[in-house]
């Protein structure tokens, strides 16, 4: 079965430094998403990204954050002057509007820690 | 807002039933999923209800809908150790719209 996949599955770096992670959705799906887990805390969104835009942000997806698809199969959430709080795990996913059912499907993660 | 609340732990004797609640605030979602979380791993979609549906069984999973009180709940059957893991159950208002996830369910299957 078709999966997203996200690199790397962990990144360690230090505050104030920019980090990238990468995603590759589902190939033929058309709606690209960003979550990020704080240890212990809610699933929360950040982005939705649909035909070469954003299309929806959260109030935590500020000036700091930016999405991009380069090409047409990687997706990538970049995080500029990182801070202490930057430290979660950051779920992609991606979704094909098909008949209305929307399932998202999930990456593994990346966990992203700031020293 | 939206916002989905879940209780936070459940145990369960090793093929005992479970039951794992869930209650959402906005009358207007449309699709609501269950996820399963393994320590370590991501989201694994495990079923969803479109929410003109009261119930939808697939396999060991039964899911129930109470549009009426905004009340999902998910139940497996004959819960097995492997199924130890955070349950999360989300909403959505369809197409290309975010996830609203819940806290998570801690499901802890006892031999």
């Amino acid at each position: 079965e078709p999966e997203v996949t996200q690199t790397p599955s962990h990144q360690v770096t230090q505050m104030g430094q920019e980090v990238i992670l990468r995603c590759v959705p589902i190939s033929n799906h058309l709606y690209f998403y960003w979550y990020r887990q704080i240890l212990g805390q809610k699933v929360e969104f950040l982005v939705s990204f649909y035909n070469n835009e954003i299309s929806e942000k959260s109030e935590i997806f500020d000036d700091q954050f930016s999405v991009e698809r380069p090409d047409g199969s990687n997706f990538t959430l970049k995080i500029r002057s990182t801070k202490l709080e930057d430290s979660a795990m950051y779920f992609c996913a991606s979704s094909r509007p098909t008949g209305g059912n929307q399932p998202q499907h999930f990456g593994d993660g990346t966990r992203l820690s700031i020293l | 807002g939206e916002d989905v609340e879940q209780s936070l732990f459940l145990s369960v004797r090793e093929g005992d039933s479970s039951v794992i609640n869930c209650t959402y605030t906005d009358s207007s979602s449309t699709y609501l999923y269950w996820y399963k979380q393994e320590p370590g791993a991501g989201l694994q979609l495990l079923t969803y209800i479109f929410s003109n549906m009261d119930m939808k069984q697939d396999q060991r999973l039964t899911v129930l809908l109470n549009k009426k009180d905004k009340h999902l709940s998910l139940r497996i059957a004959d819960t097995q150790t492997g199924d130890s893991a955070i349950y999360f159950c989300a909403e959505s208002m369809g197409y290309g719209q975010n996830f609203v996830f819940g806290p998570g369910t801690r499901l802890s299957v006892l031999p």
